[in-house]
């Protein structure tokens, strides 16, 4: 069966303390693996797409990296500002998207 | 920047009444997704269509949920006869999608329907 999982459920983080979060996956014909951030009372906003394995995506304080059965969502030095659910999400050979449940950071200043 | 269109934000209704949401996608995608999110569950695909034909409502329950796309620029979910348990926030996604197994455009969400069901 087709999965998605992600761990930590949560993660809390002092600001400069920098983690990973993982998302690992049993797919047959993944197309893609793509990072969301998700705010409260909003819908996830893309962050990033991965396509195979041993490739790496960055965007200021996060890097995302790529492996055959999981991927790493990496926090460099937090800031408050990045406390939110992070949601991973891989992508069938037929197009349809399946989700993790997604971790929630929470950074303290 | 473009952005997926959802209303209403919000809406109470009591049990066995029903409700429509409906989704703008943004302009020129080709396929829209409807997800429900629930503390319990999480973002569960319910259905989704491409070029307006949908191609998958196995997520769906068949007997109160339909979804439509009446035309590019309008997606509806409709539940008839609501229930407590259809309390969920309801998400529209779109994305552009090419011929199967060639899809890898990410979607980008709107900021959902809160629905609460009494």
């Amino acid at each position: 069966e087709d999965q998605v999982t992600q761990s930590p459920e949560a993660l809390r983080l002092q600001e400069g303390e920098s983690s990973s979060l993982n998302c690992s996956y049993t797919v047959s014909g993944l197309r893609g693996l793509f990072w969301y951030r998700q705010d409260p009372g909003k819908g996830p906003e893309f962050l990033f797409t991965l396509y195979s394995a041993g490739e790496e995506k960055e965007k200021e304080r996060l890097k995302a990296t790529l492996t055959k059965k999981e991927s790493f969502l990496h926090i460099t030095a937090p800031k408050p500002e990045d406390s939110a659910t992070y949601l991973c999400a891989v992508q069938f050979s037929w197009g349809k998207f399946q989700f993790g449940a997604g971790t929630q950071v929470v950074v303290t200043p | 920047d473009a952005r997926v269109t959802q209303t209403p934000r919000h809406k109470v209704t009591e049990m066995g009444q029903e409700v429509t949401m409906r989704c703008q996608p943004i302009l020129g995608h080709n396929t829209v997704f409807w997800y429900r999110q629930t503390m319990m569950q999480g973002l569960e695909l319910l259905a989704y269509f491409r070029n307006r034909a949908p191609l998958d409502d196995s997520g769906m329950p068949k007997d109160r949920f339909s979804a439509e796309m009446p035309d590019a620029t309008l997606a509806t979910l409709k539940i008839q006869p609501s229930e407590p348990r259809d309390s969920a926030v309801y998400f529209c996604a779109s994305g552009l999608g090419g011929t199967q197994g060639s899809y890898n455009s990410p979607l980008h969400f709107g900021n959902g329907t809160r629905l609460t069901v009494t």
